[in-house]
Formats: C-alpha cells, sequence, structure tokens
C-alpha cells in the first residue's frame, strides 16, 4: 500500500508570493490533516478535511486555506508569503477520526521564504 | 487546550547505553500515540497506547501509558545509532465535534558510536 505523497518536496518562495502544497492521502482514507513544523513552535495543527469538507482548524491567519478534492487529495494555500512561514509542512492521513484511527505522515514539503 | 510537555528536550549519549523520555499532561487522554522523526521526513508512528498502565515492547523500546492516562514514558535498552532522531509524542484532543492531535515538544535523540 503506497504511504502519503507530498509534493514538491521543497520550495524556495519570495516573501508576497503565495504557494499551492499537493498531498496525496493513502488509499482509502478520507482524513487528511495539514501541520506546520518549525524548531521554535514543533508541530502544529493547521486544518483537517474529511469529505471535502474542512472539519478543524488550528490557530493560523487567513492566509492558510485548504481543500480537498473528491479523490481525497488535499492541497493547502500560503498567500501573501511572510519569512516566518518557512517551516516543513506536513499532511497526515487517517481513515476516519483520529480518536480512533492512526494518522500517518507524509515526507512533507520544506518551504523556504526569502 | 491540552498540553504535552516531553523531557528531556535533548539526549546525546552513546551506542549501548539506556534512556527513558517522558511525557506528561495535566489532562487525561484517551489514547497516547510516540512517534520518531528522522531529519527531512514526517513522524512515523511506532505504537499507539490506549489503556491505563498499559506496556507495550517494540523490540528494544518499552512504551508505557500512565495509569491515570495523563502521562507516558518510552524506555531505549542499548540504544544504536539508528535510535538517532526526534521523538514526538501525541494525543487526541476534542474539538466541539471534531478531534485533531496533539503533539508534544519532542525530543531529540543523539546516538553516537
Amino acid at each position: 500500500k503506497a504511504g502519503v505523497t507530498q509534493t514538491p518536496r521543497y520550495l524556495i518562495k519570495t516573501r508576497g508570493q503565495q504557494v499551492t502544497l499537493s498531498c496525496s492521502p493513502i488509499s482509502g482514507h478520507r482524513s487528511v490533516s495539514w501541520y506546520q513544523q518549525t524548531p521554535g513552535q514543533g508541530l502544529q495543527f493547521l486544518f483537517e478535511y474529511f469529505s471535502e469538507t474542512q472539519r478543524n482548524k488550528g490557530n493560523f491567519p487567513g492566509r492558510f486555506s485548504g481543500r480537498q478534492f473528491s479523490n481525497s487529495r488535499s492541497e493547502m494555500n500560503v498567500s501573501t508569503l511572510e519569512l516566518g512561514d518557512s517551516a516543513l509542512y506536513l499532511c497526515a492521513s487517517s481513515f476516519e477520526s483520529v480518536l480512533n484511527y492512526e494518522q500517518y505522515f507524509g515526507p512533507g514539503t520544506r518551504l523556504t521564504v526569502t | 487546550t491540552q498540553l504535552l510537555e516531553q523531557s528531556p528536550q535533548f539526549l546525546s549519549i552513546q551506542e549501548g547505553e539506556n534512556l527513558t523520555v517522558y511525557c506528561n499532561s495535566s489532562s487525561v487522554f484517551s489514547s497516547l500515540q510516540w512517534y520518531r522523526q528522522e531529519p527531512g521526513e514526517g513522524p512515523v508512528l511506532l505504537v499507539t497506547v490506549v489503556t491505563g498502565g498499559e506496556v507495550k515492547k517494540l523490540k528494544r523500546l518499552t512504551f508505557q501509558f500512565g495509569d491515570a492516562r495523563k502521562d507516558s514514558s518510552l524506555h531505549i535498552t542499548a540504544a544504536q545509532p539508528g535510535d538517532t532522531g526526534l521523538y514526538l509524542c501525541a494525543g487526541p484532543q476534542f474539538t466541539g465535534t471534531a478531534s485533531k492531535l496533539t503533539f508534544g515538544t519532542g525530543t531529540r535523540l543523539q546516538v553516537t558510536l
């Protein structure tokens, strides 16, 4: 069974630009969550999508958005990039709720904002 | 907000030594998970503990869930360089009708020859 895949793996953007990251979950998994990981803040929850609906959202500004498609693939978008958005962005998939089902992570997208 | 504090934050040991990493919270969790993350990669799930007092073993790794389900520990016996990485505990947090995983602050382990 293929794992969670994320594209691209590395990205360099300039402050003020926008970026879109992609995530393909494990086949059969309907929940996709996104996290931001930085050395200072650790792993922080961005949002979760389930059946094309945002089910949960973390404490991030509106510049961070996402969506999920009917095949469960998900994208996240960051607009008006700031230097502080430089981070490893991780996608994780789960069959359903993380309460009852384990979550599996992709390798992440390393975003550098200059 | 349920917070998970891990200790120690950093650990540098030599091959063959034993170590214990702690994950503590003031709140009760229905379960706790342990992940290991290597540089440039996503976290990989090691184990999920569900029952208070539960002990699970994964080769040289022993995981324990506290009786009150507020804390957990990870013990590594005879550490090897391949154990090097960032160890994260995580627990599900209820937010209304939805849930999410809350991650601990992390323990960075380095095992040298």
